[in-house]
């Protein structure tokens, strides 16, 4: 059974644009989540996303959004990138409809320069 | 949300030493995990332990939810073991995951 993928694996991105990551979840689980963790601030929820609604939302901007789609995949999307955007991204897939196991995919590498 | 606190910070030990990290949280959790974060950035599944207590291996896992905390052993460490451990918890009705601050273990040969 293939694990949670994330991609891409690593970007570079100038301040000001956009970016968009993308998670494929465990085949059957129907929740992701994504997390952002940096040096300073640790492992930070950001959203989660059950079914193709947002259950859940962290306290981030605006400028972070997401959705997911039908066959479970999901994207997240930061606009306006600033520096402190800088982080790993990681994305979680969970089985059931709450307090179920998450599985992380190995993150998305973002660097804003 | 839910506070999550990890003890010690830091650990360094002899391989082949044991210890115990600790995890302490601050209300009812309906979910408890422990991840190993390996030097690439991923998040390896430990134990899903919302009370209990777990073994696999070297590794075994403590809850007491009613007294809200957590405890990770690791035994006859070895340098491969050294990463970053977290604790996480889920809130009752919810998927999204608080984590503590993390304990970075460095075993040493």
């Amino acid at each position: 059974k293939a694990g949670v993928t994330q991609t891409p694996r690593y970007l570079i991105k100038t301040r000001g644009q956009q970016v968009t990551l993308s998670c494929s979840p465990i085949s059957g689980h129907r929740s992701v989540s994504w997390y952002q963790q940096t040096p300073g601030q640790g492992l930070q929820f950001l959203f989660e996303y059950f079914s193709e609604t947002q259950r859940n939302k962290g306290n981030f901007p605006g400028r972070f959004s997401g959705r997911q789609f039908s066959n479970s995949r999901s994207e997240m999307n930061v606009s306006t990138l600033e520096l402190g955007d800088s982080a790993l991204y990681l994305c979680a897939s969970s089985q059931g409809a709450w307090n179920t196991e998450a599985f992380f995919g190995q993150g998305t590498r973002l660097t804003v320069v | 949300g839910i506070q999550v606190e990890q003890s010690p910070p830091d650990l360094i030990l002899q391989e082949g030493a044991n210890s115990t990290l600790r995890c302490n949280f601050s209300d009812s959790v309906n979910n408890l995990q422990w991840f190993h974060q390996n030097p690439w950035g991923q998040l390896i599944n430990l134990f899903y332990i919302p009370s209990g207590t777990k073994q696999n291996g070297r590794l075994s896992a403590t809850t007491v939810a009613t007294e809200r905390y957590s405890l990770l052993y690791i035994s006859s460490s070895q340098t491969t073991d050294s990463g970053v451990y977290f604790c996480a918890v889920q809130e009752t009705g919810a998927n999204n995951l608080f984590f503590g601050t993390g304990t970075r273990l460095t075993v040493i040969p």
